[in-house]
């Protein structure tokens, strides 16, 4: 069956520290993977795309990676702030985005 | 604000009610999703419109839920006889069209469902 992975429910870290969030998935082969925030209450919002054919995106302090031999998507935070404390949600979504899956999503906390 | 509206923001019903949720999209948005959420899930994928037309509907969205977006603009989704799990978050999103960076999706804030 089709499963979309994220390392842990819960990270906590140091503010200024890099936070590292994992996405894994199995029986998909993704056109591109994306990124979203959630804070409580809210929608997710839009953080970064990264299609089959890139292996590493940058956007300020974000950075993601996409390594589709290893069916896996790591997201950095650097100097990492408690502004940045929400859920980080992994989506993948086939070529037609009809059907766009989400991850359980990483609860990141940064403590000042 | 243009971004994605949804109406109301809270609703409370007792079993066995029917409900109607409202959506209001990007303007310029043709696509058009819902999802549910629930507390500690990512969102679960409901159905998907294009203009006015429902392409895809996911297997969660048993025959007591039905979507409609009529005109091409705003969408509802309504639940008839509404069970306990059917309390959730309910999201729209929306979205421009493929190629044209249709693959990013706005939310709105959702509807916050419970069902007594």
């Amino acid at each position: 069956s089709q499963k979309i992975e994220q390392n842990s429910e819960a990270l906590n870290i140091q503010e200024g520290k890099t936070a590292t969030l994992t996405c894994n998935y199995t029986n998909y082969s993704p056109a591109y993977l994306q990124w979203y925030r959630q804070d409580p209450g809210r929608g997710p919002v839009f953080l970064l795309l990264i299609r089959e054919n890139e292996k590493e995106k940058r956007k300020e302090r974000l950075k993601v990676t996409f390594d589709t031999t290893l069916k896996q998507s790591l997201f950095h935070i650097t100097a990492s702030q408690p502004a940045d404390s929400a859920t980080y949600l992994c989506a993948l979504a086939p070529t037609n985005n009809n059907d766009m899956r989400f991850g359980a999503g990483t609860r990141l906390t940064v403590k000042p | 604000d243009t971004g994605v509206s949804q109406n109301p923001r809270h609703k409370i019903t007792k079993r066995g009610q029917n409900v109607t949720f409202r959506c209001d999209p990007i303007s310029e948005h043709n696509r058009l999703y819902w999802y549910r959420q629930t507390l500690g899930q990512g969102p679960e994928f409901l159905t998907y419109f294009q203009n006015e037309a429902q392409l895809e509907k996911s297997r969660l969205l048993s025959d007591r839920f039905s979507a409609e977006r009529p005109k091409g603009s705003f969408s509802t989704l309504e639940i008839q006889r509404t069970e306990q799990g059917d309390s959730a978050m309910y999201l729209c999103a929306s979205s421009l069209p493929a190629g044209q960076g249709g693959e990013k999706l706005f939310f709105g804030s959702g509807t916050q469902l419970s069902v007594l």
